[in-house]
């Protein structure tokens, strides 16, 4: 059984940072890009990540680039999120994720960022 | 990026079928076939419906249809039953980013 299980959010003040991570299970997970994608209460979907199947070449939305960093161990099947310079709007459900065919996504960790 | 444009909201009743649009541009939904779907339960997680804009995943009942003309990608739902009352995402890759839509909430009657 295929399991995305993503850990590390909880509250923080602006100007704050958090690193999240998600242990992969039951999928070969250095064969994929592999992804975070968040969700504000109430709001939809926003892609923020992705990241090469060797770590290599990551991608960032321009609402978060320059203040987060996404990173992979291979060994440890676990995939990274480190969030620095937080702000009220990065507030949401973090997902990691394997996007397209065979997809998969963990149950999210919650970020609040309150002042 | 901007978020690509699905109608906020769809409904129909059980057996009929609803539509749910995905509007782009040649830069993401028009210019790749790597657009996917994605149904949310309230408080869940989502889950993989549609990929490569017509492709199911195994498990998915073939109710669940996906196509694309141009920009514009399409989900249909056939058949409606009361359990495919979600939000409902399309998503696609966008040249080396990835980018959603705005959600369309389908409400079975």
């Amino acid at each position: 059984e295929v399991q995305l299980v993503e850990s590390g959010g909880g509250l923080v003040q602006p100007g704050g940072s958090l690193r999240l991570s998600c242990a992969a299970s039951g999928i070969t997970f250095s064969s994929y890009w592999m992804h975070w994608v968040r969700q504000a209460p109430g709001e939809g979907l926003v892609w923020v990540s992705r990241i090469n199947p060797d770590g290599t070449n990551p991608v960032y939305a321009d609402s978060v680039k320059g203040r987060f960093t996404i990173s992979r161990d291979n060994a440890k099947n676990t995939l990274y999120l480190q969030m620095n310079s937080l702000r009220a709007e990065d507030t949401a459900v973090y997902y990691c994720a394997k996007l397209g065919a065979g997809g998969y996504w963990g149950q999210g960790t919650l970020v609040t960022v309150f002042s | 990026q901007s978020a690509l444009t699905q109608p906020p909201s769809a409904s129909g009743s059980p057996g009929q079928s609803v539509t749910i649009s995905c509007t782009g541009t040649s830069s993401d939904v028009g210019g790749y076939k790597y657009v996917s779907w994605y149904q949310q339960h309230p408080g869940k997680a989502p889950k993989l419906m549609i990929y490569e804009v017509s492709n199911r995943p195994s498990g998915v009942p073939d109710r669940f249809s996906g196509s694309k003309s141009g920009n514009t990608a399409s989900l249909t739902v056939s058949g409606l039953q009361a359990e495919d009352e979600a939000d409902y995402y399309c998503c696609s890759f966008a040249g080396s980013k990835y980018v959603f839509g705005t959600g369309t909430k389908v409400t079975v009657l």
